[in-house]
């Protein structure tokens, strides 16, 4: 199927850095979300973007959605340990009815 | 409070057995969604509803069956034609206004020894 390109696979951060991440695809998409996901539980939508350029933000937390509508892009200001988890892109190709995942981005903050 | 939840959180079975796994969610949402989830990689689509009494095979599809009889309920079977069935399942929904907008359950390990 479809594959996002998610990067980075993981990242080792100290707590009070940012954190950037972004999904790649060849395909054009017309909605890209964010989810976070904690060992052994399911994964929670942060952010859902709708439109190309559009900026959005939740808390710490923001995401755009590319120009090119290839891409997507979550930054995360001043982490804490709270920040923990597994992060996914998933979007909506252009004409499917279905999302695509990336593969994940596991941040681990050292205090 | 609303939600959805899936049971039980861990379940065991001998090869060869099916299973069920259960997903019920009271958010008044029209579409839901199985995945499946296996060690550091991304979620794989396995059935969705986006109406009672209709279904729609995903990626995985085989060695899996769904039902939708009721609007909060999309129990998932996994098959003894399954040849890999040990992972972690994850049900989601999404209402009818914002579809691409799914909220997960809390996921069943299956393992089969």
């Amino acid at each position: 199927g479809q594959q996002l390109n998610q990067s980075p696979q993981s990242m080792f951060i100290q707590e009070g850095e940012d954190v950037s991440m972004n999904c790649t695809s060849s395909s054009i998409f017309n909605t890209w979300l964010w989810y976070k996901q904690e060992p052994g539980e399911g994964p929670v939508l942060l952010i859902a973007l709708y439109k190309a350029g559009e900026l959005t933000s939740n808390g710490r937390l923001t995401a755009q959605f590319g120009i090119t509508r290839k891409d997507s892009f979550l930054n995360i200001s001043a982490s804490i340990p709270s920040d923990v988890g597994i992060y996914f892109c998933a979007g909506q190709i252009q004409g499917a009815q279905k999302l695509v995942f990336g593969q994940g981005t596991r941040l681990t903050i050292n205090p | 409070d609303g939600g959805i939840t899936q049971s039980p959180k861990y379940l065991f079975r001998k090869e060869g057995q099916n299973v069920t796994l259960s997903c019920e969610q009271n958010l008044n949402h029209d579409a839901m969604y199985w995945y499946r989830q296996d060690p550091g990689q991304g979620l794989r689509l396995i059935y969705y509803s986006q109406i009672v009494n209709d279904f729609q095979k995903g990626d995985i599809a085989e060695g899996y069956s769904v039902s939708r009889e009721k609007k909060e309920s999309f129990p998932l079977t996994v098959t003894s034609a399954q040849k890999n069935p040990t992972a972690f399942y994850l049900c989601a929904s999404s209402p009818r206004a914002r579809y691409n907008e799914q909220f997960f359950g809390p996921g069943t390990r299956l393992t089969v020894l």
